[in-house]
């Protein structure tokens, strides 16, 4: 079946700076990678996803890219501030009749200083 | 639109013990999928619901069992409950193959 793994598993930076996650997974078949932003008392966000026919996706400050050569994909954040501060999860799934299980990597606590 | 919405958020229960979560889904979805977290991993996938049948399973015992009502809410039962078992306990929600909705979850504690 399907592994993800996600590094590093903590990360800090200062305000401004920009921030990157990366996330490898073992199953070709995987077609669909999204991202969450988990936050106490908030629950799990999707942030942004991206499908294996497309290699890169941007929404203002958030960006993924998708290698399927390499079966990585990474997350981008850029000009950081304290409220990205969270844990990021990583997922993959090959969306299809028989499901949609989302296999996650054990996530990354970002935090940013001001 | 609510989103999803999970209850309780906090529960306490002893080993041996049966328990029972709930989930609603958010407006206009109708599959339901249900993820356990331990303390500091991701969340690991237990079985996901569509038109009340368990259509896909992860790796869990049958201790796991759940339900989806007519109206797409979901239940998930845990019987013979051992200390392993607490977790924080998340429910999504779809629809048919697209991007899945966390609710905030629900944290179970086994004493």
């Amino acid at each position: 079946g399907e592994n993800v793994e996600q590094h590093p598993s903590t990360l800090s930076v200062q305000e401004g700076d920009s921030a990157v996650i990366k996330c490898t997974y073992s199953d070709s078949a995987s077609n669909y990678f999204p991202w969450y932003k988990q936050e106490l008392g908030k629950g799990s966000q999707l942030i942004i996803d991206i499908r294996s026919n497309v290699g890169e996706k941007k929404d203002q400050r958030i960006a993924v890219t998708l290698n399927k050569t390499a079966k990585h994909f990474s997350l981008h954040i850029t000009e950081t501030q304290p409220e990205d501060s969270a844990v990021y999860f990583c997922a993959a799934t090959s969306p299809n009749q028989a499901g949609t299980a989302l296999i996650f990597g054990k996530g990354t606590t970002l935090s940013v200083s001001s | 639109d609510a989103g999803v919405t999970q209850s309780p958020t906090h529960l306490i229960k002893t080993r041996g013990q049966q328990v029972t979560l709930r989930c609603s889904p958010k407006s206009g979805h109708d599959t339901v999928s249900w993820y356990q977290q331990a303390l500091g991993q991701g969340p690991q996938f237990i079985f996901q619901y569509y038109e009340e049948e368990e259509r896909q399973r992860g790796n869990f015992p049958d201790r796991f069992s759940g339900h989806q009502f007519p109206n797409y809410s979901s239940e998930l039962n845990v019987n013979a409950l051992l200390l392993g078992d607490s977790a924080l306990y998340l429910c999504a929600s779809s629809l048919a193959l697209s991007e899945a909705f966390f609710g905030q979850g629900t944290r179970l504690t086994v004493v």
